[in-house]
């Protein structure tokens, strides 16, 4: 069964401490892995799409990985804006013509100043 | 541009009755995914939409139904409403048909069950 597994399920950090979120995935036979951002009351905010081991991608102080099993969501230098709950979803190939998502629970990050 | 348009925002209804939900699409957007979000659980998949047909369903009980109209837009049903039901619903729009990535999601549809 696809599933999706983020840790941990909440991180404190002062502003300006580095810290990596992870996402461990199974699934038989990737499509793509999306992270997500969502603020309380708001829908989930699109950052990124890793589609093969070894890919990485940045914005700003974001940077996420992939490998066969997992991706990371790397932080460099938080600021408070950046707390927010950040989700992880795979697509499967398994799924045919379809745009199915399978969401990890999140990580709640919150940056104190 | 306009994003993803959910409506209405906050719904409360009493256990037993029926609720139906709007989703409009980013336009041109042909793809239109619903995802129940709570606590607990998290997002999880209801069904998608893609020309009008379902293309795709989640593991959720026929009293969850939607459908697609020719200009995209969605609807979704919930029918004989239980306290369980009470989530965040969401709707995620995608233009292309399949592996597009970049979802976007609407601020979602608040029900609250009583």
């Amino acid at each position: 069964e696809d599933q999706v597994t983020q840790s941990p399920e909440a991180l404190r950090l002062q502003e300006g401490e580095s810290s990596s979120l992870n996402c461990s995935y199974t699934v038989s036979g990737l499509r793509g892995l999306f992270w997500y951002r969502q603020d309380p009351g708001k829908g989930p905010e699109f950052l990124f799409t890793l589609y093969s081991a070894g890919e990485e991608k940045e914005k700003e102080r974001l940077k996420a990985t992939l490998t066969k099993k997992e991706s990371f969501l790397h932080i460099t230098a938080p600021k408070p804006e950046d707390s927010a709950t950040y989700l992880c979803a795979v697509q499967a190939k398994n799924g045919g013509a379809t745009n199915k998502l399978i969401f990890g629970t999140g990580t709640l990050l919150a940056v104190q100043p | 541009k306009a994003g993803v348009t959910q409506t209405p925002r906050y719904l409360i209804k009493t256990r037993g009755q029926q609720v139906t939900l709007s989703c409009s699409p980013i336009s041109g957007h042909r793809s239109v995914s619903w995802y129940q979000q709570t606590p607990g659980q998290g997002l999880q998949f209801l069904f998608e939409y893609f020309s009008e047909t379902q293309r795709n369903k989640g593991n959720f009980p026929g009293r969850f139904s939607g459908r697609q109209f020719s200009n995209s837009r969605s609807e979704m049903n919930v029918s004989t409403l239980e306290l369980g039901d009470s989530a965040l619903y969401l709707c995620a729009s995608s233009p292309a048909g399949t592996g597009s990535g970049g979802y976007t999601f609407g601020s979602g549809t608040r029900l609250t069950v009583v």
